[in-house]
């Protein structure tokens, strides 16, 4: 089982959609996490941290939840603009810093 | 802020040849990574450093691999002899107090071995 699992994807949608991104982490000891955001040819960047409380920037939404070890990113109003592809990050200190970038969920917002 | 600062932008070389990549991160981050990217096996952590000290290398592939940090503001990671397989886009990316604020990412050196 890989560390950070994210759906597959692409997902492609319209305009104006809603779309959800899921990722499951398998470290419970997992300390802070991240959504970023890769287009094509350039370098991830950060888009989100991710909280235990949820929260929001503008039409984004990440949530956490510990127990079930999850994290979601949902994404309204969809912009062809957000055409990218999706990554989650956690964070863990197990005896060493150790980060794992999930493999990504590509994006495709069409008009 | 210029952010990070990797050159060269693009690599071609032939196979056998030395490569250096170049990295200055963002002042006053105390953490520095090289990640490689491809396709097949998307980013994979090659080293990481912690106030200029080598942290964590074991995802460095081979001894042909090497990084240095001579300074805070400044990093190189080498290969030699370069082959085909290291073809990749390898990135640099820095970050303060490693786990709390994400990193930033340079914008990436593509290095292609003919």
């Amino acid at each position: 089982r890989k560390e950070v699992e994210q759906d597959p994807g692409p997902f492609n949608v319209p305009e104006g959609a809603t779309v959800a991104f899921n990722c499951t982490y398998s470290n419970s000891a997992s300390q802070s996490f991240f959504w970023y955001r890769q287009d094509c040819r350039k370098e991830p960047k950060l888009l989100m941290s991710v909280y235990s409380s949820g929260n929001e920037d503008g039409r984004f939404t990440a949530q956490l939840n510990r127990a079930s070890q999850y994290i979601s990113l949902l994404i309204r109003d969809s912009k062809l603009s957000d055409s990218a592809t999706y990554l989650c990050v956690v964070n863990a200190n197990t005896g060493g810093f150790k980060t794992i970038f999930g493999a990504g969920t590509r994006l495709f917002v069409k008009a | 802020d210029a952010g990070v600062i990797q050159s060269p932008r693009h690599e071609v070389t032939e196979m056998g040849q030395e490569v250096t990549l170049r990295c200055k991160p963002i002042s006053g981050h105390d953490y520095l990574f090289w990640y490689r990217q491809t396709m097949m096996r998307g980013l994979e952590l090659l080293i990481y450093f912690n106030n200029n000290v080598p942290i964590d290398d074991s995802g460095m592939p081979e001894d042909r691999f090497s990084a240095k940090m001579p300074n805070a503001s400044f990093s190189t990671l080498k290969i030699q002899p370069s082959e085909p397989r290291d073809s990749a886009v390898y990135f640099c990316a820095s970050s303060f107090r490693w786990a709390n604020y994400g990193y930033t990412f340079g914008s990436g050196t593509r290095l292609t071995v003919v």
